[in-house]
């Protein structure tokens, strides 16, 4: 069972560069999340999709925009990648209203230079 | 927002002890969740909390959802070297941003053989 597949494990960018962090889910679930997680602030939500078509911000949406392409794909992207958004980033998923809670990814581990 | 406090932030313990630890918030939350993370891992769940006073246990965890529904506890019984890592909690209500998780900071569980 692949669960929450996140791509890439891990990233350089360089000041200003943009790209895309992959994550799909193979679990039928509706909703699906984007936290980062920086040392000692715990996981912090960044942008969810509670089902497919829409798309809301977290606590932390500057700087990033997402896309819930299909209910397997929900994508992060940073246009104009900064120093501040160096952090581990991860995805999950979740059947809303039912009593299952989120499965996480492994991590896109994100360093900007 | 709402926030968490979770304590301790770390513990470096020895094989055999009892660990515990609590979250406690400044709102009241319907639901509470324990998680894991293993170094280079997403969370994992561990224990879910649905009601209030209600305890749970998970081989050699057992969690609390406090009375007053502002506070979780985790233990951890006869602690062994693979209980390393970062323990989460994270609570819910269903308001607001439709029942997202907020996490807490973290309590990194050291395990000296």
């Amino acid at each position: 069972n692949a669960g929450v597949t996140q791509t890439p494990k891990f990233q350089v960018l360089k000041t200003g560069q943009s790209m895309t962090l992959q994550c799909a889910q193979d679990m039928n679930h509706n909703s699906m999340y984007w936290y980062r997680q920086d040392p000692g602030m715990g996981l912090r939500l960044i942008y969810y999709s509670a089902s497919e078509g829409t798309t809301d911000k977290g606590e932390v949406p500057n700087g990033y925009n997402v896309s819930r392409l299909n209910k397997r794909e929900f994508s992060l992207r940073l246009e104009s990648a900064a120093p501040s958004q160096t952090s581990v980033y991860f995805c999950a998923s979740r059947e809303t209203g039912g009593l299952t809670e989120a499965f996480f990814g492994q991590g896109t581990r994100l360093t900007v230079v | 927002g709402q926030q968490l406090n979770q304590s301790p932030q770390s513990m470096f313990i020895q094989e055999g002890e009892d660990v515990s630890m609590n979250c406690t918030s400044s709102s009241i939350f319907n639901t509470w969740l324990w998680y894991k993370q293993d170094p280079g891992e997403g969370p994992v769940l561990l224990i879910a909390l649905y009601k209030a006073g209600e305890l749970t246990s998970n081989g050699r965890l057992t969690a609390q959802f406090g009375i007053t529904r502002k506070d979780s506890f985790l233990n951890i019984s006869a602690s062994i070297p693979s209980d390393v890592g970062i323990y989460f909690c994270a609570g819910r209500n269903y308001g607001g941003s439709q029942g997202n998780l907020i996490f807490g900071k973290g309590t990194k569980l050291s395990v000296k053989p």
